[in-house]
């Protein structure tokens, strides 16, 4: 299979522990995306890379959340000292940038978090 | 007020009734896109368009730059259709989208 994978599919974690989701694109895409997608909501923008380059950071983004792509391959999304309140899906997407226009972006299976 | 908005919200039809689902959005967009979601949160891109009208199959979107509002239609709806439909707009060189709420559609036989 050769779309975007995520790992774990899911984690239940209790309050104030750390969590790290992993995000593989498609190999040859340069861009990589995360949202999180909470119950009955569509997915909302937290950051996103060109290469290994975070270009991009909502405000939904705390300083508790930190997102890497050291090699402009995968990805990892950390959330330190979770709360309840950061249970959602985590979805991952990517994309290959043509000038100046967005591309269609494929999306992972998606992480669900829940926080205890 | 969201900046992408859609309706209805919720949606039931019986088995091969003509299908609509409105999105409208307030802020200057590159393109605009319809995304299916199945039960378990996989995603999957329908359609990206930036104006006029695109087909694949039995579903047709269109979009109306000066009105700011896309439609995504279903023809002959089926029930494996059943799934929410998100409509997303994207902003130019930042790539991100912006998604609306969704439309959960349930086809019944």
């Amino acid at each position: 299979d050769t779309g975007v994978s995520q790992d774990p599919r899911h984690k239940i974690t209790k309050r104030g522990q750390n969590v790290t989701f992993r995000c593989d694109p498609i190999s040859e895409h340069n861009r990589l995306y995360w949202y999180r997608q909470t119950l009955g909501q569509g997915p909302e923008f937290l950051t996103y890379f060109q290469n290994e380059a975070q270009l991009e950071k909502s405000r939904l983004l705390s300083d508790r959340f930190s997102a890497e792509r050291p090699k402009g391959s995968f990805s990892t999304l950390e959330i330190q000292r979770t709360e309840q309140g950061d249970s959602a899906m985590y979805l991952c997407a990517s994309s290959t940038r043509l000038a100046r226009r967005t591309d269609t972006q494929y999306f992972g299976p998606g992480t669900r978090l829940t926080v205890l | 007020k969201n900046e992408v908005e859609q309706s209805p919200q919720n949606l039931t039809a019986q088995e091969g009734e003509f299908i609509t689902i409105n999105c409208s959005y307030s802020v200057g967009i590159s393109a605009l896109h319809w995304l299916q979601q199945h039960p378990g949160g996989g995603i999957v891109s329908l359609f990206m368009l930036s104006s006029g009208k695109k087909k694949h199959g039995r579903l047709i979107a269109t979009i109306n730059i000066q009105e700011k509002h896309s439609s995504l239609h279903i023809t002959a709806s089926h029930p494996r259709d059943s799934a929410v439909y998100i409509c997303a707009v994207g902003r130019g060189s930042q790539g991100n989208l912006i998604f609306g709420k969704g439309t959960k559609l349930s086809v019944k036989p």
